[in-house]
């Protein structure tokens, strides 16, 4: 069975760096390419960036300067670090499974990050 | 970036309607568009990919056409558990980006 799982600080200061954890479970990640979506309260989707099956990665350009996406392949995890953070980060961090159609086919729950001092 | 222009932005609608969300994008993208649901929760569920395909799962009251920039996602005959956001997302070039999203609300 397909699961992701996202685990991090709620809390984060302003300037700081947010580093949230993709925990997945039936399949692996150099399988299956994984992204990372990010939804402000109440507004939409925005996608953040993905590693590949491969292992690289790419990044919205509008993000690219402040993002890292790495993995551990052997623990099956995928890692976000976002640093320099701003209010505008608020919002729940999604990661996403692309499937062999390039449709993110399954989704983790998310993990609403704070951005407050 | 590739804009996603989705319409309406929210819908209200009747049990047993058909309904009928669009989605514009900013250049051709060779039909390169999935639609997902996402539910009050947050939970996000995959529609329909490339256009017209639908995921396992999903039932056949769901359809989705389109080409060149624009799209559509069919819902032929509402049930209670239809009532939700959607969002068209296209992936013909990077960064991947998605439409600003359609409530559809019950009437």
């Amino acid at each position: 069975q397909v699961r992701l799982k996202e685990s991090g600080p709620r809390l984060v200061q302003p300037s700081q760096t947010l580093s949230v954890t993709c925990t997945v479970s039936g399949f692996s990640v150099t399988s299956y390419h994984v992204s990372w979506v990010r939804q402000p309260p109440g507004k939409g989707l925005e996608w953040v960036g993905a590693i590949w099956k491969g292992g690289s990665t790419d990044y919205n350009s509008a993000l690219k300067s402040r993002l890292s996406i790495s993995r551990d392949t052997s623990k099956n995890q995928v890692f976000l670090k976002m640093n320099s953070l701003q209010t505008d980060d608020t919002g729940t961090y999604y990661c996403a499974k692309h499937s062999i159609y390039n449709n993110f086919d399954y989704w983790g729950q998310g993990v609403m990050v704070t951005v407050s001092s | 970036d590739i804009q996603m222009t989705q319409t309406p932005s929210s819908m209200p609608a009747s049990l047993g309607e058909r309904v009928t969300i669009s989605c514009r994008a900013s250049q051709g993208i060779s039909n390169y568009l999935n639609w997902y649901q996402q539910k009050p929760d947050g939970t996000i569920k995959p529609l329909i990919y490339y256009t017209s395909n639908l995921q396992s799962g999903v039932p056949s009251r769901f359809s989705g056409s389109g080409s060149g920039t624009d799209y559509s996602l069919t819902i032929s005959s509402l049930e209670p558990e239809d009532f939700a956001m959607y969002y068209c997302q296209q992936y013909d070039s990077s960064p991947l980006t998605f439409g600003s999203g359609t409530k559809l609300e019950i009437k």
